[in-house]
């Protein structure tokens, strides 16, 4: 069964610092790998997404996500995160005919 | 284009009461989902439906039904509420791969 593991709970970075979310994933083919935000309040958006190809991907707001096979991960950075981008992080996995599967989320704090 | 709707925005039942959310979708999508969503457990797929007229149990389905109406509309029943549905119901679409969610539905059932 797909599984989908977000180590950290709570992270809290300073503004303007770089940040990197980890997410592994348990699946046995190639999976289709998904990043979505929920800010406070709302539903989710998508950031971004990989389904095959070059295994750096680009999202929206700045963020990028590297692909590693050999790892089963799908890290999520930001080189300079800013004070709007506090909120909960969400990876999914899905095989692309089936649901998608979340991770339990990481809620990113940002101090000044 | 409104994309994922979703009614009422908040509900608060008692328990034992029973209500539909209602969900609906303007971008022609086969595949619909809800969701419920709670502190710590992140998204946890109730029911969905792969097209119009079928639909199938997710991780969490006992306590609901729903009716996939038309190609545009899924609803989830709660037939007859416990406080331990409270929770933030979300409704999804996708065409193919991409998951696209409506704002939620904030449930409390006393």
């Amino acid at each position: 069964a797909q599984s989908v593991t977000q180590p950290d709970i709570h992270i809290t970075v300073s503004e303007g610092a770089s940040l990197e979310l980890r997410c592994n994933y348990s699946y046995g083919a190639t999976p289709y790998l998904f990043w979505y935000v929920q800010s406070p309040g709302q539903g989710l958006q998508l950031l971004l997404k990989y389904f095959s190809g070059d295994t750096l991907v680009q999202g929206i707001k700045g963020f990028e996500a590297e692909f590693k096979r050999s790892q089963s991960s799908f890290n999520l950075r930001k080189p300079s995160v800013h004070w709007s981008d506090a909120a909960e992080y969400f990876c999914a996995v899905t095989s692309g005919n089936t649901p998608l599967v979340f991770g339990k989320g990481t809620r990113l704090s940002v101090i000044a | 284009n409104a994309g994922v709707t979703q009614t009422p925005k908040f509900q608060v039942l008692k328990t034992g009461q029973s209500m539909t959310l209602q969900c609906a979708q303007d971008m022609n999508h086969n595949s619909m989902y809800w969701y419920r969503q709670d502190p710590g457990m992140g998204l946890r797929l109730i029911y969905y439906s792969a097209s119009e007229g079928t639909t199938d149990k997710g991780e969490v389905p006992n306590g609901y039904n729903v009716s996939r109406l038309n190609k545009r509309e899924f609803s989830l029943r709660l037939e007859s509420a416990a406080p331990s549905q409270t929770s933030v119901y979300f409704c999804a679409s996708t065409a193919t791969d991409t998951q696209y969610f409506g704002p939620g539905t904030r449930l409390t059932v006393l």
